[in-house]
């Protein structure tokens, strides 16, 4: 199996632009995570999905993030229109089932960078 | 408000001895409690999960142990190699289906 993948791996985008990142979990992983990572506040969720409908989206920052899963082998972060502070490392994970007890799979990661 | 603490200052040791890295968590009562591993430029890896009624896991050269009473656990890799310097990341569910991990201490072995 190939993993998690993601696209693109890094990305760097002007201010006020609309940045779109892309996930394809494992195949047959009902569970779907998109993950923030910064040296200050370290890896935060920012959302997570049970069989493609979006569970909790407490995490997102706020209303210029949303994401999608249209189907069980692709989801989207998107962000618009992103700001400097947005500059971090996205990760998408996946898992087996729901449960706190599972093992999370993660891709490589997008680095952003908003100038 | 809940909160996981790593150390953020980074672990040096020696090749050979034994590494022990710290999570400890305030306003949690995680049932559960994951660690993983990640290397600079890479997504985290899962090593070990334990549960709250168990005081000890291991796995090969890693062993973790979970005090529910001192909220605390304690994350020990033996006989160190170089090839074990990476991030590592303790992570405690915050719900049914969610993990909240922490900042993570990044440990440097050195031959």
């Amino acid at each position: 199996d190939a993993g998690v993948i993601q696209s693109p791996r890094h990305e760097v985008t002007e201010m006020g632009q609309e940045v779109t990142l892309r996930c394809k979990p494992i195949s047959g992983h009902n569970s779907l995570f998109w993950y923030r990572q910064t040296m200050m506040r370290g890896l935060e969720l920012l959302i997570y999905f049970n069989n493609n409908v979006p569970i909790d989206d407490s995490g997102m920052p706020e209303d210029r993030f949303s994401a999608k899963m249209p189907n069980a082998s692709f989801s989207t972060l998107k962000i618009q229109p992103s700001e400097p502070r947005d500059s971090a490392v996205y990760f998408c994970a996946s898992s087996l089932a729901a449960g706190a007890t599972e093992t999370q799979y993660f891709g490589p990661g997008t680095r952003l960078l908003v100038l | 408000s809940q909160k996981i603490e790593q150390n953020s200052e980074a672990l040096n040791i020696q090749e050979g001895k034994t590494a022990t890295l710290t999570c400890n968590y305030t306003n949690y009562s995680p049932a559960y409690l994951q660690w993983y591993r990640q290397d600079p430029g890479r997504g985290p890896v899962f090593l070990l999960l334990i549960r709250e009624n168990e005081k000890e896991k291991r796995k090969e050269r890693l062993k973790v142990t979970f005090d529910t009473t001192l909220k605390q656990s304690l994350f020990h890799i033996t006989a160190s190699q170089p090839a074990d310097s990476a991030t590592y990341l303790c992570a405690l569910d915050h719900s049914t289906d969610k993990l909240i991990f922490g900042t993570g201490t990044r440990l440097q072995v050195f031959p």
